[in-house]
Formats: structure tokens, C-alpha cells, sequence
């Protein structure tokens, strides 16, 4: 199993510019996550899908989308990326239990 | 809404030295909680869990229990090696809703020194 997957693994992206961040997980888990992580702030949630069809915001949802395209597929698009959204992204899977996880990350940087 | 509140870092201490860092938490209901590794340029990997109170969670010499009484989950090690030394997330899921979100606190950085 490769468990949870994320492309690109870097990005950098000009203020304005929109890009998408696709998601991947062969573990037949209903939930999925976008974290986004900063320094001193930990991780934060952005939106989350509890099941296929559903999408939920988290934390700090504004200036991102998502798509839950099928069981296995959650993907993230900035539409207008601003510096503030320079970060590492993690997208992570879960058991019923909550026990999480989490692939490699991207690390997006908006100049 | 729920909450994790666990020691600023950076930690630093000796090869052998005992590890402890503090977790302590909010929820309304009755959360599980864990402890996830981030080494560096990598993403998290769980570490220990505890799914109800007095439940003590271990994995490659580190441990948690699950205090209720004291909302806390705190992390120790008896002997830390250089090995350690890695970014520490407590964490907690609710999982009241039929679902789960896991709720993070910001991190202690552990450096370890030979």
C-alpha cells in the first residue's frame, strides 16, 4: 500500500496565479484531510470530507477550495494565491478510531 | 471547541537524559488522543494512542497515559537518543459525529545531543 500520496511536492507560485493540490489514499478510509502547517502555529485545519459527497471547512478555510472526487481522491485549489498562503500543505486519511494518516507534504511558496 | 495545549520547545537534552513534555487538553466529549512524529522534511507518523482514561499508549520506549481527571496526555521517555530529536504534535480526535478530526497543538521541537 502506498497509503496517503500528495503531487506536487513543491510549488512556487506568483500572487495571483491558481493551482491545484491533488490528494490520494489506498486505505479505503472515509475521512480526509487538508492541513496546512506554519511555524509556532502547528497544524491547522483547512477542510475536511467525512465521507464521500461531503466537504466541510476547518479552521481556516478562506482562499481554498475542495473536491472530494471519489472515495479515494480529495484534492485543494487555491483560486488566487496570496503570500499568506505560502505553507506546507498535508493531506491525511483516517480510521473511524481517528487514528491519522498523513503523506509527505508540499511545500508551497507565493512570492 | 475542542483544544491541545502542549509545551513550547525547543527541548534540549543530553543523549540518556529522561524526556518529558507536557499535553494538556479541552473537549466536550470523550476524545481519543494521540502523539505524532514529524522528522525533519517529513510528514507525521503516529506515535502512541489512548482511547479512554487511564489508558497508557507505547511505542519505541515513549509513553503516554490518558489522565481524565487532569485532562492531560503527557510524553516521557526513560533514555532519549539522538534518534529522537523530531518535531512532537499531541493531538486529539472527538470522533462524536461519526467521523473524526484531529485537533493539534502547535509542537515541541526535541534536539538531542550526543
Amino acid at each position: 500500500n502506498a497509503g496517503v500520496t500528495q503531487t506536487p511536492k513543491f510549488q512556487v507560485l506568483k500572487t495571483g496565479q491558481s493551482m491545484t493540490l491533488q490528494c490520494a489514499q489506498d486505505m479505503n478510509h472515509n475521512s480526509m484531510y487538508w492541513y496546512r502547517q506554519d511555524p509556532g502555529m502547528g497544524l491547522r485545519l483547512i477542510y475536511y470530507s467525512a465521507s464521500e459527497g461531503t466537504t466541510d471547512k476547518g479552521e481556516v478555510p478562506n482562499g481554498y477550495n475542495v473536491s472530494r472526487l471519489n472515495k479515494r481522491e480529495f484534492s485543494l485549489r487555491l483560486e488566487s494565491a496570496a503570500p499568506s498562503q505560502t505553507s506546507v500543505y498535508f493531506c491525511a486519511s483516517s480510521e473511524w478510531s481517528g487514528k491519522g494518516f498523513f503523506g509527505p507534504g508540499t511545500r508551497l511558496t507565493v512570492l | 471547541g475542542d483544544s491541545v495545549t502542549q509545551m513550547e520547545g525547543p527541548v534540549t537534552l543530553s543523549e540518556e537524559a529522561f524526556l518529558t513534555i507536557n499535553c494538556t487538553y479541552t473537549a466536550t466529549g470523550y476524545p481519543s488522543l494521540f502523539w505524532y512524529v514529524q522528522y525533519p522534511g517529513e510528514g507525521l507518523q503516529l506515535l502512541l494512542k489512548a482511547t479512554k482514561a487511564d489508558d497508557k499508549g507505547s511505542n519505541k520506549g515513549f509513553e503516554a497515559t490518558y489522565r481524565k481527571e487532569t485532562t492531560s496526555f503527557h510524553l516521557e521517555k526513560g533514555s532519549v537518543q539522538v534518534s529522537d530529536s523530531a518535531v512532537y504534535f499531541c493531538a486529539l480526535s472527538d470522533g462524536n459525529s461519526g467521523y473524526s478530526t484531529l485537533t493539534f497543538g502547535k509542537g515541541t521541537m526535541l534536539l538531542v545531543s550526543p
